[in-house]
């Protein structure tokens, strides 16, 4: 079973508006990464937050973290056409090692 | 920097035939990474590396696939022999000092079995 879950599974927004995409997950994690995938291409990194960290700004993303709560968000501000992709959480639960992988939200900018 | 590269970029072939994935790593980066991405269930993560030695191949659906690193330049995954539902991007990733740390992606390999 998925580690992450992400909601929405996709959204549709006006350039120029935020977006926000959630990120749950079910165990303790080392941190948690957010990725973006262009259509036809392989996996970018965009963001890394430790466990230790509640908020994180990379340019035009946010990245919050409540582990209390187990989950992430990933806001995107101003958003461009060329944000259209999409966007995946990736998490190292402790007692695993491994990176997995949400099941992502694509995400449509119209111009 | 070149970036991980994965060759072919499209695989077509027919049941029961062999297939061979190959991935060159970011020169420096000491862990690989083998994934799989379906519509149906994402990305999976098939077996790792660190250092050519492979650290956890749990992953792995079947027999029917391996991989291996000769070396830290190189690593293949291998289908023998393949079936339909192997249908799939296959990714390959590399990172340096890690588990935790950032994933860089080829961009795959669509591999489609008839």
């Amino acid at each position: 079973s998925q580690q992450g879950e992400e909601d929405p599974q996709a959204l549709s927004i006006q350039e120029g508006e935020n977006a926000t995409m959630n990120c749950s997950y079910k165990t303790s994690i080392n941190n948690l990464q957010w990725y973006r995938q262009n259509s036809g291409r392989g996996l970018v990194h965009l963001i890394l937050i430790r466990s230790n960290e509640r908020e994180k700004h990379s340019g035009r993303l946010r990245v919050t973290l409540d582990t209390s709560k187990k989950s992430s968000s990933l806001l995107i501000t101003a958003s461009r056409a060329a944000d259209t992709a999409s966007y995946f959480c990736a998490m190292v639960p402790s007692n695993t090692g491994k990176l997995i992988f949400g099941q992502g939200t694509t995400l449509q900018v119209k111009p | 920097d070149a970036g991980v590269i994965q060759s072919p970029r499209h695989e077509v072939t027919e049941m029961g035939q062999e297939v061979t994935l190959r991935c060159k790593p970011i020169s420096g980066h000491d862990y690989l990474f083998w994934y799989r991405q379906t519509m149906m269930r994402g990305l999976e993560l098939l077996i790792y590396f660190n250092n050519n030695v492979p650290i956890d191949d749990s992953g792995m659906p079947e027999d029917r696939f391996s991989a291996k690193m000769p070396n830290a330049s190189f690593s293949t995954l291998k289908i023998q022999p393949s079936e339909p539902r192997d249908s799939a991007v296959y990714f390959c990733a590399s990172s340096f000092s890690g588990r935790l740390a950032p994933l860089h992606f080829g961009n795959g390999t669509r591999l489609t079995v008839t």
